[in-house]
């Protein structure tokens, strides 16, 4: 079975600076998606970005992109120039895209991310 | 496009009480998936819908059931309520194909007393 892990239930940043959120998985399959989630005060779970595992390019979304290492099962999240609405609860999440997999995300246990003035 | 709307948002049952939840998709989305959020046990894929039909479930017990209306509206519906249902229930639509991405509400919010 997959699973994620996120091994910093906390984490703190300066507003302007940087900061990266890990996230391994573990998984026997080759083709899946992999996604940054994020859930603010408000409890609406907000995609930040996605990644396609055949594709070797990292992706980007405007102040966020990703570290993808594929053989290293590692997918870590890097926000630059941190602004005071990116405090929230990040997820990492894992979907498979054998038969049957379809829309079933395995959820990390989140990373907590504090923004400071 | 409206995004996801998940009604009640706030519920309070007693134990032995059964619960009926609504997801509302976003419109033209076929496919609806629900997860449970706990603290203890993090956010756990219940089921998803598809065009009517269960295409695949987590490992919750019966007590869990769910459906999908033609319109693409779905309801769990929760029986026999345990204080440890208490949780937070988020259902999230996508298009349903493959490479599609979903796309969440804003929950409700059960407490089981």
């Amino acid at each position: 079975a997959q699973t994620v892990t996120q091994s910093q239930p906390e984490m703190s940043v300066q507003e302007a600076e940087t900061v990266t959120l890990s996230c391994t998985y573990d998984t026997s399959e080759s083709d899946y998606y992999l996604f940054w989630y994020k859930q603010p005060p408000s409890r609406q779970m907000i995609l930040v970005i996605r990644q396609e595992a055949y594709k070797q390019q990292n992706a980007t979304e405007n102040r966020f992109s990703v570290n993808f290492q594929k053989a290293a099962k590692s997918f870590s999240l890097k926000i630059s120039d941190s602004q005071l609405g990116d405090a929230a609860m990040y997820f990492c999440a894992y979907r498979s895209e054998a038969s049957g997999g379809y829309n079933k995300l395995i959820f990390g246990a989140g990373t907590r991310l504090a923004v400071h003035p | 496009k409206a995004g996801v709307t998940q009604t009640p948002r706030y519920l309070i049952k007693t134990r032995g009480q059964q619960v009926t939840l609504s997801c509302s998709p976003i419109s033209g989305h076929r496919s609806v998936s629900w997860y449970q959020q706990t603290p203890g046990q993090g956010l756990q894929f219940l089921f998803e819908y598809f065009s009517e039909t269960q295409r695949n479930k987590g490992n919750f017990p019966g007590r869990f059931s769910g459906r999908q209306f033609s319109n693409s509206r779905s309801e769990m519906n929760v029986s026999t309520l345990e204080l440890g249902d208490s949780a937070l229930y988020l259902c999230a639509s996508s298009l349903g194909r493959h490479q599609e991405t979903q796309y969440f509400g804003p929950g409700t919010r059960l407490l089981v007393l």
